[in-house]
């Protein structure tokens, strides 16, 4: 059974930093590229990122480019997405997606979500 | 970047009507749409990807169809577990967009 579980998220000042982590299991992890998405809280999804199986590329969203990073440790079965300069807008569950099977770039399994407040 | 705008933001059917849900994108993208279902307090569920292709173990009640830039999604009789909030999402390019979602109500 696929599973996908997120953790690290907690209430931040703005301009700090946050490290999240996703434990993956239940799959090969290295077969897949894999994806951050988050929602504001009562709102729609905004794709956050993606990075290949080995690493060797990433993508990011317009409004995090430069500010956050995403990165992977295939030996732990393991995603990251460290995110610097928080702001307001930030707020938001921060799902871990994988990346389909027999497609790319539509996410057929997530995580629960961590949730990540930005607040003086 | 591709803007995806779906419509309408909210639909009012009853238990075993039909429900047709449109998503809109600001350039073509040949058939590179999902679509998503999310009930509250849970993680968004792949249900359709490249326009028609159904996800594994995704009842036939739901389909998918377009290409281009005009898609539908439809759920040919509504379950009572079918009330959630549907979302479509490209893949034609970076930054991956969804759109603003499709909430399904009870009438």
């Amino acid at each position: 059974e696929v599973q996908l579980v997120e953790s690290g998220g907690v209430v931040v000042q703005p301009g700090g930093s946050l490290r999240l982590s996703c434990a993956a299991s239940g799959f090969t992890f290295t077969d897949y590229p894999m994806h951050w998405v988050r929602q504001a809280p009562g709102k729609g999804l905004e794709w956050v990122s993606r990075i290949t199986w080995n690493g060797d590329s990433t993508y990011y969203a317009d409004s995090v480019k430069g500010r956050f990073t995403i990165s992977r440790d295939n030996s732990k079965n393991s995603l990251y997405l460290q995110m610097n300069s928080l702001r307001s807008e930030d707020t938001a569950l921060y799902y871990c997606a994988k990346d389909g099977t027999g497609f790319t770039d539509y996410l057929d399994y997530w995580g629960r979500g961590t949730l990540v407040t930005v607040s003086s | 970047e591709i803007v995806l705008t779906q419509s309408p933001a909210t639909l009012s059917l009853s238990p075993g009507e039909r429900a047709t849900l449109s998503c809109r994108a600001s350039q073509p993208i040949i058939n590179y749409l999902a679509w998503y279902q999310q009930k509250p307090g849970q993680a968004p569920r792949l249900l359709i990807y490249d326009a028609s292709n159904r996800a594994t173990g995704i009842p036939a009640r739901f389909s998918g169809s377009g290409s281009g830039t005009d898609f539908t999604f439809t759920i040919s009789s509504l379950e009572p577990e079918d009330f959630a909030v549907y979302y479509c999402q490209h893949r034609s390019g970076w930054p991956l967009t969804f759109g603003g979602g499709t909430k399904v109500e009870i009438k």
